[in-house]
C-alpha cells in the first residue's frame, strides 16, 4: 500500500529554517496532490499547506502564509516543506498526506506518513 | 476560517456500547466532512470521508452521518482496539479545518 516518508525535522533556534522531506512510493505520486499537516505536542491536528499534482497551485494555512513553501519533484517522489521564520508555536510533528483525489475538492487524507519532528526552541 | 465544534472532548463506555460523536460547522459544507481515528503515538488514519462514506478496510461499526452543518460519527459496538482520539474534518475550501478531537476511553 501506500508508502509516506517524512525526513529533515530536528531542534531549530527561533527565525531559524528547516527543509522537510517526504518520499513517496508504491503509488503515482504525479497523479494526486499532497498535503502538510502538523500537531502541536498534546494538541489537535491542523492543516499546513496543499499542492496540486502538477505542483502549479499551492494554498497555505493563514498562520503559515509567507513563511512556508511546498514543493514537489515528481521526478523523484518527493514532496517538500521550506519553513523559514521559524517560530516557537511552529513546534509540531509534521506529517505529510496524500490526497484522496478524483473528482472531489482536494481535502481528504486518505494516507499519512510516520511524521517528523520539528522544536523551536532556543 | 470554518470553524468544527466537536463534542464531547472526551468519553468514557464499555465494551460493546454504542458510542456517538457529533461534530458542527460553523456554515454549510454540504457533505464535505471526514472522520479520522488517531492512536497514541501514530498518525491518525481515514475512517469516514464525504460524512458518511465509509473507507476501504474500515470495519462496519463505524459510521457516519449529517450534512449541511451538523455531523455524527457512530461506533455501534466499542472494541478495545478502538481506544484512539476521533477528529472530524471540513474540506468545504481550502482553508481545511479540524474539529477539537474526541478522546475515547474504555469504562
Amino acid at each position: 500500500q501506500v508508502q509516506l516518508v517524512e525526513s529533515g525535522g530536528g531542534v531549530v533556534q527561533p527565525g531559524g529554517s528547516l527543509r522537510l522531506s517526504c518520499e513517496a512510493s508504491r503509488f503515482t505520486f504525479s497523479s494526486y496532490g499532497m498535503h502538510w499537516v502538523r500537531q502541536a505536542p498534546g494538541q489537535g491536528l491542523e492543516w499546513v499547506a496543499f499542492i496540486h499534482y502538477g505542483g502549479n497551485n499551492k494554498y497555505y494555512a493563514a498562520s503559515v502564509k509567507g513563511r512556508f513553501t511546498i514543493s514537489r519533484d515528481n521526478s523523484k517522489n518527493t514532496l517538500f516543506l521550506q519553513m523559514n521564520s521559524l517560530r516557537a508555536e511552529d513546534t509540531a510533528v509534521y506529517y505529510c498526506a496524500k490526497d484522496f483525489g478524483d473528482t472531489r475538492l482536494p481535502g481528504i487524507f486518505d494516507s499519512w506518513g510516520q511524521g517528523t519532528l520539528v522544536t523551536v526552541s532556543s | 476560517d470554518i470553524q468544527m465544534t466537536q463534542s464531547p472532548s472526551s468519553l468514557s463506555a464499555s465494551i460493546g456500547d454504542r458510542v456517538t460523536i457529533t461534530c458542527q460547522a460553523s456554515q454549510d459544507i454540504s457533505n464535505c466532512l471526514n472522520w479520522y481515528q488517531q492512536k497514541p503515538g501514530k498518525a491518525p488514519n481515514l475512517l469516514i470521508y464525504d460524512a458518511s462514506n465509509l473507507e476501504t478496510g474500515v470495519p462496519s461499526r463505524f459510521s457516519g452521518s449529517g450534512s449541511g452543518t451538523d455531523f455524527t460519527f457512530t461506533i455501534s459496538s466499542l472494541q478495545p482496539e478502538d481506544i484512539a482520539t476521533y477528529y472530524c474534518q471540513q474540506y468545504d475550501n481550502l482553508e481545511l479545518t479540524f474539529g477539537g478531537g474526541t478522546k475515547v476511553q474504555i469504562k
